[in-house]
């Protein structure tokens, strides 16, 4: 079965680090999303893609960058990690033209 | 830009009985999908239920059902028949139809009581 899955479920790294968290999907879907979910703000949009070679930033984008050299893969890197990018992260998938997005498990990040 | 809003941080129902969630988005545009995403505490997000904003009838899935309110700016879930596995946060998320992304709201805590 198609699949999004993400790695690793759980990390903890300390401050100025840089960290990359993995997203894989089987879907085979054009676009790819990178969440972050924290209390009271629900899920925010930290970047995006819409095929290979394509990202973009979302809303918040700072400290973060992705890069996405085929389709199935959208990785998620923190260049230096700060205490408040201490979050839950989610990866989504969907197909162009269809509404729903699928999401990965969630990595819990811990930056101390 | 759109926002959406989840103005009950919390809620609580009794097993069997029915909720209702709030949910309010502020867009300008005419044409757009609305989402319920249910999240366990296994944190896996969960499609509850869609609406297109061009379509008139509320949707429907077994026990979730919908009041999209248009004009309003209303989207509110309705769960019936309250199970233990119902117990979640619930998120509403709204997408234009003319782009990809996904706006959600802060979510509203379920609790279920036996």
């Amino acid at each position: 079965d198609a699949e999004i899955t993400q790695s690793p479920r759980h990390k903890i790294t300390e401050t100025g680090r840089q960290v990359t968290l993995a997203c894989h999907q089987t879907w085979n879907h054009n676009n790819m999303f990178w969440y972050r979910q924290d209390l009271g703000h629900g899920l925010r949009l930290i970047h995006y893609s819409y095929g290979v070679q394509d990202t973009n930033k979302g809303e918040v984008s700072d400290g973060y960058s992705v890069s996405r050299s085929n389709t199935e893969d959208l990785p998620l890197t923190l260049e230096s990690a700060a205490s408040s990018q201490t979050s839950v992260y989610f990866c989504a998938s969907s197909e162009s033209g269809k509404n729903e997005q699928f999401f990965g498990p969630g990595t819990r990040l811990t930056v101390l | 830009a759109q926002t959406v809003t989840q103005s009950q941080p919390e809620m609580s129902v009794q097993e069997a009985e029915t909720v209702t969630l709030s949910c309010t988005y502020d867009t300008s545009e005419s044409d757009y999908y609305l989402f319920w995403y249910k999240q366990p505490p296994s944190r896996q997000m969960i499609l509850v239920i869609r609406q297109e904003a061009y379509k008139q009838q509320n949707a429907t899935e077994n026990r979730f059902s919908v009041n999209f309110q248009k004009a309003a700016k209303s989207f509110s879930l309705k769960i019936s028949d309250s199970q233990l596995g119902d117990a979640a946060m619930y998120f509403c998320a709204y997408r234009s139809a003319f782009g990809q992304n996904f706006v959600f709201g802060p979510g509203t805590r379920l609790s279920v009581l036996p």
